[in-house]
């Protein structure tokens, strides 16, 4: 099993540009989730989904859309880049709810600067 | 509003025990995990309690306290490798949303 891979793993934007962060896991997880991490703030909850079908906002939503067509894929779509959107994305995926206990397993992660 | 509040940084030397402390306000609480990430890394998963106590798993043991909304990670017999962030997360649904600390770095020293 590769796990959770993200593709690319380092992006350059323009400001105003857009682009899609790529997502998937070979594990058959129902849930999926998007990160973003800024130094000494955490990771913070931009969007999940619990099913193909089923997407929902998390913490920090605005500027990012998703979808889930498969149960494989979870794609990240930044609409129009701004320099504060500058982070590290994180996609992770797991077997069941996390309030369940169920670990959440992390991709690589994807490296994003808007000039 | 919503926080967890653990310790920026905490220093030890090889072989010591250093306890990680987590303290919550959320607006749900399913459990509190935590997660290890070392530099340049993804986090990697390390324990969850849903219930007050202690697990334990190897060298780390992680406790929790619903009442008193506090939890701890304890990290035995530190190894050079365990220099690390180490977050607490709490999840606020059963669907999935974790809410997840600042993270604490941990230097083992020799």
């Amino acid at each position: 099993n590769a796990g959770v891979t993200q593709t690319p793993k380092f992006q350059v934007l323009k400001t105003g540009q857009s682009m899609t962060l790529q997502c998937a896991q070979d594990m058959n997880h129902e849930y999926m989730s998007w990160y973003r991490q800024d130094p000494g703030m955490g990771l913070r909850l931009i969007h999940y989904s619990v099913g193909a079908g089923i997407t929902d906002q998390g913490e920090v939503p605005n500027g990012y859309n998703v979808s889930r067509s498969t149960t494989e894929d979870f794609p990240l779509r930044l609409l129009s880049a701004a320099p504060s959107q500058t982070s590290v994305y994180f996609c992770a995926s797991s077997p069941a709810g996390t309030g369940s206990g169920n670990e959440q397993f992390f991709g690589p992660g994807t490296r994003l600067t808007v000039l | 509003g919503q926080s967890l509040e653990q310790p920026s940084e905490v220093t030890a030397v090889e072989g010591a025990i250093v306890q990680i402390n987590c303290t919550y306000q959320t607006s749900g609480f399913y459990g509190l995990s935590w997660y290890q990430q070392h530099d340049g890394g993804a986090p990697t998963f390390l324990s969850y309690n849903a219930l007050d106590g202690l697990e334990e798993t190897g060298r780390f043991s992680s406790f929790l306290s619903r009442s008193d909304s506090y939890g701890y990670l304890l990290l035995q017999e530190l190894q050079m490798k365990d220099s690390a962030s180490y977050f607490c997360a709490v999840s606020t649904d059963s669907w999935g949303k974790l809410q997840f600390g600042a993270g604490t770095q941990v230097v083992v020293t020799p």
